[in-house]
């Protein structure tokens, strides 16, 4: 069945630093692909959406492109903030389930 | 802005209560959902509805029901809790579509003892 994975957390970075999270999936059709951020005490929101191969959704410094060949949408920011610290989720949704399906999760935290 | 209001923050049940969770939306959306969230497991779909009066199951819905009367109100039923029901709880909502954002509420943290 569709599925993604997340790599291990949590992160550690200092301010500034490069953030990459890698994210990959199986599927079976054509995906839409989404990353949710959950801050502290908060629900999940939206942060960035790529509905087909090569687009790149982009959003508060975030980006993450759709890549079909690999099956990842790796989340990158080039320089973290402390205000970043939260978990990030990496999600498919299909049209054959209609259903969103996440990843376990990393945490960032970015120490100043 | 869209609103989702989970109706307890945090709950203390005892095994073998009848659990409702209450979660309504203030945006005319179609779909509804309900998701546990664990550590190390992300979030995992217990039902989830298209419509009103719909609902379909997801991935663990055992020990789970659901009721929904109304378009804005979806409600989560744990018909005789138990401690491995303890977890966090988060309703959303979605316009429709598989493509449509989902909107969260804050999360219930329910403690069964």
């Amino acid at each position: 069945g569709d599925s993604v994975t997340q790599m291990e957390g949590p992160v550690t970075l200092s301010e500034e630093a490069f953030l990459t999270i890698n994210c990959t999936y199986t599927a079976t059709g054509y995906p839409s692909l989404f990353w949710y951020v959950q801050y502290p005490g908060e629900g999940l929101q939206l942060l960035l959406k790529a509905t087909k191969a090569d687009d790149k959704g982009s959003n508060k410094g975030f980006e993450a492109t759709y890549r079909k060949e690999t099956t990842s949408f790796h989340l990158e920011k080039g320089s973290v903030q402390v205000s970043d610290s939260a978990v990030y989720f990496c999600a498919l949704a299909t049209s054959n389930t209609g259903k969103l399906i996440f990843g376990q999760g990393t945490t960032l935290q970015v120490k100043p | 802005d869209v609103k989702v209001t989970q109706s307890s923050r945090y709950l203390v049940k005892r095994t073998g209560e009848k659990v409702f969770l209450e979660c309504v939306q203030d945006m005319d959306h179609e779909n509804m959902f309900w998701y546990r969230q664990d550590p190390g497991l992300g979030l995992r779909l217990i039902y989830f509805s298209y419509d009103v009066k719909m609902k379909e199951k997801g991935d663990i819905p055992e020990g789970y029901s659901v009721s929904r009367e109304k378009k804005e109100r979806f409600s989560l039923i744990l018909e005789s809790a138990s401690t491995n029901q303890t977890s966090m709880y988060l309703c959303a909502s979605s316009l429709n579509g598989f493509n449509s954002p989902l909107h969260f509420g804050n999360g219930t943290r329910l403690t069964v003892t």
